[in-house]
């Protein structure tokens, strides 16, 4: 146990629709990464929070949102789904800005219809 | 940035010791090398980290070469649980992109 919690665990939606991933990090740890895994694919940084500010950006699309709230805990809005958003979501979290040893929850796997 | 390098994938079977190695010709000084380990569906967990020479735990080793250029993940003695993929991550990394890339994926055949 990794100490990241992700909710929910699965979630299945329609095209169109508008979703909310939640992430708590592990106690004390400041930042919280933001991961899209598609099928068989690898990892793609989406968007880093450290204390509440964003950090970094990678290849994250317009649809999608996140933010980090002041008690650390991180939402990752996705809308007007598509089909090709279809992956597991993974947030991880690290003590430090750099992220050199990431702590990874056990993903939200999204399912769009 | 520090981009890596490593074997797509790797065969091995129970009980032999596995060695993969990763490439990063760029490393900055203040790079330190980290990998991990994921399974399918499970989100990746962190195995061992170094900066230089060698770094030991339960479950791994880690070489790392003078120049830095290289390092080497040791697994002793493999078993079928062992099968999964893992990714070499060189940082820390401010305000850039986190590149996991594609990984070595082990297969361990009994």
């Amino acid at each position: 146990d990794s100490g990241v919690t992700q909710t929910p665990k699965h979630l299945i939606t329609a095209t169109g629709q508008r979703v909310t991933l939640r992430c708590s990090p592990r106690s004390g740890d400041l930042s919280v990464y933001w991961y899209q895994q598609s099928l068989d694919q690898g990892l793609q940084f989406l968007i880093q929070y450290y204390n509440g500010e964003e950090r970094a950006k990678g290849n994250i699309l317009e649809r999608f949102s996140a933010q980090q709230f002041p008690d650390l805990h991180s939402e990752l809005n996705l809308s007007s789904l598509e089909l090709g958003d279809s992956a597991l979501y993974f947030c991880a979290s690290s003590a430090d800005r750099g992220g050199e040893t990431q702590y990874f929850g056990p993903g939200t796997r999204l399912l769009v219809l | 940035l520090a981009k890596t390098t490593q074997p797509v994938s790797m065969d091995s079977y129970e009980g032999q010791e596995v060695n993969i190695t990763c490439s990063h010709n760029n490393i900055a000084t203040n790079d330190y090398i980290t990998w991990y380990q994921q399974f399918p569906s499970q989100g990746p967990r962190f195995i061992i980290q170094g900066y230089k020479t060698k770094v030991t735990n339960e479950v791994a080793s880690l070489f790392i070469p003078a120049d830095r250029k290289s390092s080497t993940l040791s697994l002793p003695r493999v078993s079928l649980s062992d099968t999964a993929v893992y990714y070499c991550l060189v940082g820390p990394n401010y305000g850039q992109n986190f590149v996991f890339g594609p990984g070595t994926r082990l297969s361990v055949l009994p």
